[in-house]
């Protein structure tokens, strides 16, 4: 069974710092990893999909890589900002009828 | 409004109730999604409907029972509730199982 593994579990960072929040998977067979962000009481809003024969994707501030082989990928956000804070969530998808496995999360507070 | 609309956005209810909960898309997605999130655990997948044809989830309680009319409708029929089902329940769709998901957000059920 897929088990995806967020670490740390919280962060709390003044703004303007560069962070980097980890994700892991134990079985690597998958198809693509995703990254959302969930604000309090929301929905999630996808960021990033990594596709399996993909190394990584940016969008602005936003990177994201895979080392499928190893089972880790790490989500890298430049110049943080207030409007950051949120809860990161990944998602690893395996295909067939499978939905997403997702981890826990990481809880992001940027303090100004 | 990301796309796809969940109803009602909160429900209180009675163990021996039955209510049910709505989600809506036109997006033109072919696959659409229940998962449950509670506090200190991973989303987890209830079911998956792709193109109205539903994939079993042998996990989950018969008192939970989906139905998807068609492909933009899916519903959540629930009876019989323990307080240990008070969740965040949240609909998705995608254009197809792995890519382009859109979440709701969500209804914040409590069980009484």
């Amino acid at each position: 069974k897929q088990e995806v593994t967020q670490i740390p579990a919280a962060l709390s960072v003044p703004e303007g710092e560069n962070l980097v929040l980890n994700c892991s998977f134990t079985d690597s067979a998958i198809y693509n990893l995703q990254w959302f962000r969930q604000d309090p009481g929301k929905g999630l809003t996808s960021l990033l999909l990594i596709q399996s024969s993909q190394r990584e994707q940016t969008s602005g501030r936003l990177n994201a890589s895979l080392d499928k082989s190893s089972g880790r990928s790490t989500l890298y956000i430049a110049a943080s900002q207030p409007g950051d804070s949120a809860t990161y969530l990944c998602a690893v998808f395996r295909g067939g009828a499978d939905g997403l496995t997702f981890g826990k999360g990481t809880h992001l507070i940027i303090q100004p | 409004e990301t796309g796809v609309t969940q109803t009602p956005r909160h429900l209180v209810m009675g163990m021996t109730n039955k209510k049910s909960l709505k989600c809506e898309q036109h997006l033109g997605h072919n696959a659409m999604y229940w998962y449950k999130q509670s506090a200190k655990k991973p989303l987890e997948l209830m079911f998956v409907y792709s193109l109205e044809e539903r994939v079993e989830n042998n996990s989950v309680p018969s008192r939970f029972s989906p139905e998807c009319p068609n492909s933009s409708h899916l519903f959540l029929h629930l009876h019989t509730l323990q307080p240990e089902d008070s969740a965040l329940y949240l609909c998705a769709s995608s254009q197809d199982r792995g890519h382009g998901y859109t979440f709701g957000s969500g209804t914040r059920l409590t069980v009484v």
